[in-house]
């Protein structure tokens, strides 16, 4: 079974603060995505990478940026938390550089608030 | 703007009874579609897919239909069953697109 693991499944951070959410797959994906879920919104993309340091924009990019240094492992970073950065954070995985077509399986969440 | 939607944020369903969850989408380009299943604390689990050179697929009680000409994607749960009280999503993409398009889901009661 693909594991996605989210290293932490809630967070609570003070506006300004730099935080990193982790994203870990274990069975050798090429492609990592990072969306965000809110209330009436559904899954919206921020970033994603086809490759060892690669990454490229989603649809929501501002205020956020990502590090893949290696395979297993895609790291979200907000710079400078702001309170609309509140919100559930997924982790996804599949396989194939650069094919939208495979399915992605998703890690549990993260829950981020920032006050 | 967005590109796939789910315009029923709830819907309720007596156990036994068939459920149907609608998806309206907007790019003509898109050819793929899958149908995500999301319980509370979980991430969204892969349920179904659809190609648009077919108009239906099955996969025991759920089924998805596909209306190109209408640009309208149905999943159908029949019995359905407590256990399938959960958030749905759906998505699409296309051959030459990089990523999907997520609906905004659809939370599925079903009364037991």
């Amino acid at each position: 079974d693909v594991k996605v693991t989210q290293s932490s499944r809630y967070l609570v951070k003070r506006t300004g603060e730099k935080v990193f959410l982790e994203c870990v797959q274990d069975m050798d994906h090429e492609n990592m995505f990072w969306y965000r879920q809110d209330p009436g919104l559904g899954l919206r993309l921020i970033y994603f990478s086809y490759d060892v340091k690669m990454k490229e924009k989603g649809d929501i990019p501002e205020g956020y940026s990502v590090s893949r240094e290696k395979k297993e492992r895609f790291s979200l970073i907000l710079e400078s938390a702001s309170t609309n950065q509140t919100s559930m954070y997924l982790c996804a995985s599949s396989k194939g550089g650069g094919r939208a077509k495979n399915i992605q399986y998703f890690g549990a969440g993260t829950r981020l608030s920032v006050l | 703007d967005q590109q796939v939607k789910q315009n029923s944020p709830s819907l309720s369903v007596q156990e036994g009874r068939i459920s149907i969850l609608n998806c309206d989408y907007t790019n003509s380009m898109f050819d793929y579609f899958l149908w995500y299943k999301k319980y509370p604390a979980e991430g969204p689990t892969f349920l179904i897919s659809i190609s648009s050179i077919k108009d239906k697929n099955e996969d025991g009680r759920f089924t998805v239909f596909l209306n190109k000409s209408a640009k309208h994607l149905s999943l159908h749960i029949v019995p359905s069953q407590p256990g399938d009280s959960a958030v749905y999503f759906c998505a699409a993409s296309a051959t030459n697109f990089n990523k999907f398009y997520f609906g905004s889901g659809t939370k599925l009661n079903v009364k037991p």
